[in-house]
């Protein structure tokens, strides 16, 4: 079965430091996604792309992030300068369209020290 | 408007009994539910979905019941086994801002399902 597939599972760094989080979302979807969960909480939206450029963003989806897709393939989200409550598991997700459900990946833990 | 409230937090079920777990929403816009399965260190995994256009929908030991009146909607877990300990989470959505797409989902704030054998 296709999957979602991120990169690293999981990414330690400094407070200040800028973060790439990769993802390879599945080959034949359209839209595109972030979702972040911070330990024990639920899963928050943070940013939708399709067509190359972003179609939606929440409130916690500010000037220090930003995504990318830069090829046919990877889908990044970079954090540009880490603050100690940026850590938490970020999700990728693609879909092929409304009602055929998201697929999640496996998750990058970031832990920002 | 934009939360959906998902009831009971941590549920301790015996194998072979029923996991019902409810959630309520406000926004009347939303037109997806879809319920998620989370296992520790993993991504969710979307479970069993509805539309509003039907009250019921039934995949092997998963039903959602889903009442458009009253916004609720409603997990079913029949026959619940040891390996159904996970998290569950409910979301809604609606159309995206394009034709064809889907809404960013909301989630409610999940279950931890506890089978005990």
């Amino acid at each position: 079965e296709p999957e979602v597939t991120q990169t690293p599972s999981h990414q330690v760094t400094q407070m200040g430091q800028e973060v790439i989080l990769r993802c390879v979302p599945i080959s034949n979807h359209l839209y595109f996604y972030w979702y972040r969960q911070i330990l024990g909480q639920k899963v928050e939206f943070l940013v939708s792309f399709y067509n190359n450029e972003i179609s939606e963003k929440s409130e916690i989806f500010d000037d220090q992030f930003s995504v990318e897709r830069p090829d046919g393939s990877n889908f990044t989200l970079k954090i540009r300068s880490t603050k100690l409550e940026d850590s938490a598991m970020y999700f990728c997700a693609s879909t092929s369209g409304a009602w055929y459900g998201y697929t999640f990946g496996s998750g990058t833990r970031l832990t920002v020290v | 408007q934009q939360q959906v409230k998902q009831s009971p937090q941590s549920l301790i079920v015996q194998k072979g009994g029923i996991s019902i777990i409810n959630c309520a929403y406000e926004n009347t816009a939303f037109d997806y539910f879809p319920w998620y399965q989370q296992f520790p260190g993993k991504g969710p995994a979307l479970l069993i979905a509805i539309r509003p256009d039907v009250s019921e929908k039934k995949e092997g030991r998963f039903t959602i019941s889903f009442n458009k009146s009253a916004k609720q909607f409603s997990l079913h877990i029949m026959d619940s086994q040891p390996g159904d300990s996970a998290t569950y989470f409910c979301a809604a959505s609606m159309g995206g801002n394009y034709g064809g797409s889907q809404g960013n989902l909301i989630f409610g704030k999940g279950t931890k399902l506890s089978v005990k054998p």
